[in-house]
């Protein structure tokens, strides 16, 4: 399974912007690169995903590096409800999801 | 549209003793995976259902097992419970094919305590 690496835990304040980085030196060519968070006695929740080019959706925006090898959720404006475990997860066709410790991102008001 | 619901909320075993989870998926949807996830740690892929056959496993032994029915809802069982067995159990359905869909829908969740 490709790995990724993130920050265990990053801070922000509220109604400021957001950026999560993930490593993933190991993509192959046909994995995609997903983001979910989990809030606070919850089941994780889908936030976005991406293959080469940027996305942005009604949550975040992802920003895909040129070589892939890293990636970037933006949320573009942080509320408190966004304090959340954030997971950084790759995958091919046929395989399943694989989830890492993620990072914990708070949200100071 | 309904969402995943899992059942039970909580639920305390004795090691040794058999469980199941039950697991209904949001409508429209015809995957169900189920994970584990330990305390502090990300969720870990179990196995996957479609169309009531297994189509995928993860890293975990024999004594986990399920059913999914045709109403695409699900069953987790785990025999035998091990004290590690302790964790949060998720289920999560999906619309499209095995392992092709991108977004998740994520239950809530079971808590297990094995003492």
């Amino acid at each position: 399974d490709a790995k990724t690496t993130q920050p265990n835990s990053m801070e922000s304040n509220e109604e400021e912007p957001v950026h999560l980085p993930c490593n993933h030196s190991t993509i192959s060519g046909t994995d995609y690169i997903h983001w979910y968070r989990q809030l606070p006695s919850q089941g994780p929740e889908y936030v976005i995903h991406g293959l080469t080019s940027n996305v942005n959706n009604r949550m975040a925006s992802l920003a895909i590096a040129e070589d892939r090898k890293s990636s970037t959720l933006i949320l573009h404006r942080a509320t408190l409800r966004d304090a959340a475990v954030y997971y950084c997860i790759l995958r091919d066709y046929g395989q399943n999801f694989v989830f890492g410790p993620g990072t914990r991102l708070s949200v100071l008001p | 549209e309904t969402g995943v619901t899992q059942s039970p909320t909580h639920l305390i075993k004795t090691r040794g003793q058999q469980v199941t989870l039950r697991c209904s998926s949001q409508s429209g949807h015809n995957t169900v995976s189920w994970y584990q996830q330990a305390l502090g740690q990300g969720p870990q892929f179990i196995f996957q259902y479609y169309r009531e056959e297994e189509n995928g496993r993860g890293n975990f032994p024999p004594r986990f097992s399920g059913l999914q029915f045709p109403n695409y809802s699900s069953e987790l069982n785990v025999n035998a419970l091990e004290l590690d067995d302790s964790a949060l159990y998720l289920c999560a359905s999906s619309r499209d094919s095995p392992m092709l869909g991108h977004e998740q829908y994520f239950g809530p969740g079971t808590r297990l305590t094995v003492t």
